[in-house]
């Protein structure tokens, strides 16, 4: 089945810089790549997502890159704020297993 | 709009008991998942389910059965707890590969003792 790595564990930046969390799969067939932010005490919400047939997506400060040859996948989000403080999981999704595998997750702090 | 709703919040058993944790969409989603989630391991996949009266076993079912009378709702259930199954359970209903955005509950924090 499809294992997803991600990468790093924990992430401090300065507020205002920008933070890459970067994530690897194994599936060849799986073709949707969503990002979750989950704060703390609630269930994890999606940011952006990612279809294979794109090779980059942005919504506002937040952008992820796919490369399919590499297999991998990667979230940044510009002009960091102390409400993009979260744990943050990639995540793929293989139509054929219809299976959606997450990463364990980064844990982000911005610093004031 | 409720979305997923998962009952119970909380809950502590002790070693050998039962129980079943109750999920409920309204969204008309065909699939259905529940994921546990342990410190450093991210979200694992126990069962899911494509589509009422189906369910299938996803990375860790081991301890656990599921089942989905009705399309709406999705059920798991621990027949003789442990505490390796304390744990934060998450469910989570999407539609098909078309439109695959999962939404997810709010969790069920259950405690093992």
């Amino acid at each position: 089945g499809e294992n997803v790595e991600q990468h790093p564990s924990t992430l401090s930046v300065q507020e205002g810089d920008s933070a890459v969390i970067k994530c690897t799969y194994s599936d060849s067939a799986s073709n949707y790549f969503p990002w979750y932010k989950q704060e703390l005490g609630k269930g994890p919400q999606l940011i952006i997502d990612i279809r294979s047939n794109v090779g980059e997506k942005k919504d506002q400060r937040i952008a992820v890159t796919l490369n399919k040859t590499a297999k991998h996948f990667s979230l940044h989000i510009t002009e960091t704020q102390p409400e993009d403080s979260a744990v943050y999981f990639c995540a793929g999704y293989s139509g054929s297993a219809r299976q959606l595998t997450f990463g364990s997750g980064t844990q982000l702090t911005v610093l004031p | 709009n409720a979305g997923v709703t998962q009952t119970p919040k909380f809950r502590v058993l002790k070693t050998g008991q039962s129980m079943t944790l109750l999920c409920a969409q309204d969204m008309n989603h065909e699939y259905m998942y529940w994921y546990r989630q342990d410190p450093g391991m991210g979200l694992r996949l126990i069962h899911y389910s494509v589509g009422e009266g189906t369910t299938a076993k996803g990375e860790v079912p081991d301890g656990y059965n599921v089942s989905r009378l009705k399309k709406q709702n999705f059920l798991l259930g621990l027949e003789s707890a442990a505490p390796s199954q304390t744990s934060v359970y998450f469910c989570a209903s999407s539609y098909p590969p078309s439109t695959t955005e999962a939404f997810f509950g709010q969790g069920t924090r259950l405690t093992v003792v």
